[in-house]
């Protein structure tokens, strides 16, 4: 079955800085990739997600880029605020009838 | 609005007891997912179904089983509680689709302590 690696596990960054957060999966057959956000006690959420016939989405100071020939894709935080403090999940997908596996997280600390 | 309501937030039972964990949605979303989260291990899916009456084991079904009786509820079941299955119970939904029609909703989580 599919298999998403996420790294780092944790990251601490200064207001203001970027922050990159990396995937890895192992079916090439996996299309769908979305990034969902946690904040503490709360929910996880969709943030963004990109499909495998697209490269790279941006949504104001987040982005997401793929590699399908590596088998990798990215976040990316522009510009971080306090309230970027959560914990991120990247996940991989067939669609359709298929699950959805994610990665183990990475707990993001944006430093005042 | 998606609502993906988990009836119980936080539960204590006791070694060898049977847990029921519900879960409703009220989108009409055909998926229907079951994951466990602990720290450190992320998100890992236990049970996942499709369809009325359908389910497909995930990652770590041993110790739970599930059942789809009506396309809106989903449930987990404990059929003997061990230490071991303390943890976070997230239930979830996504509408059948290709790509980016994916995108899974939440419920907020039950709480299970087993002592």
């Amino acid at each position: 079955g599919e298999n998403v690696e996420q790294h780092p596990s944790t990251l601490s960054v200064q207001e203001g800085d970027s922050a990159v957060i990396k995937c890895t999966y192992s079916d090439s057959a996996s299309n769908y990739f979305p990034w969902y956000k946690q904040e503490l006690g709360k929910r996880p959420q969709l943030i963004i997600d990109i499909r495998s016939n697209v490269g790279e989405k941006k949504d104001q100071r987040i982005a997401v880029t793929l590699n399908k020939t590596a088998k990798h894709f990215s976040l990316h935080i522009t510009e971080t605020q306090p309230e970027d403090s959560a914990v991120y999940f990247c996940a991989a997908s067939k669609g359709g009838y298929q699950k959805v596996t994610f990665g183990t997280g990475t707990k993001l600390q944006v430093i005042p | 609005d998606v609502k993906v309501t988990q009836s119980s937030r936080y539960l204590v039972k006791r070694t060898g007891e049977k847990v029921f964990l519900e879960c409703v949605q009220d989108m009409d979303h055909e998926n229907m997912f079951w994951y466990r989260q602990d720290p450190g291990l992320g998100l890992r899916l236990i049970y996942f179904s499709y369809d009325v009456k359908m389910k497909e084991k995930g990652d770590i079904p041993e110790g739970y089983s599930v059942s789809r009786e009506k396309k809106e509820r989903f449930s987990l079941i404990l059929e003997s509680a061990s230490t071991n299955q303390t943890s976070m119970y997230l239930c979830a939904s996504s509408p059948l689709g290709q790509g980016a029609m994916n995108t899974i909703y939440f419920g907020e989580g039950s709480w299970l302590t087993v002592v």
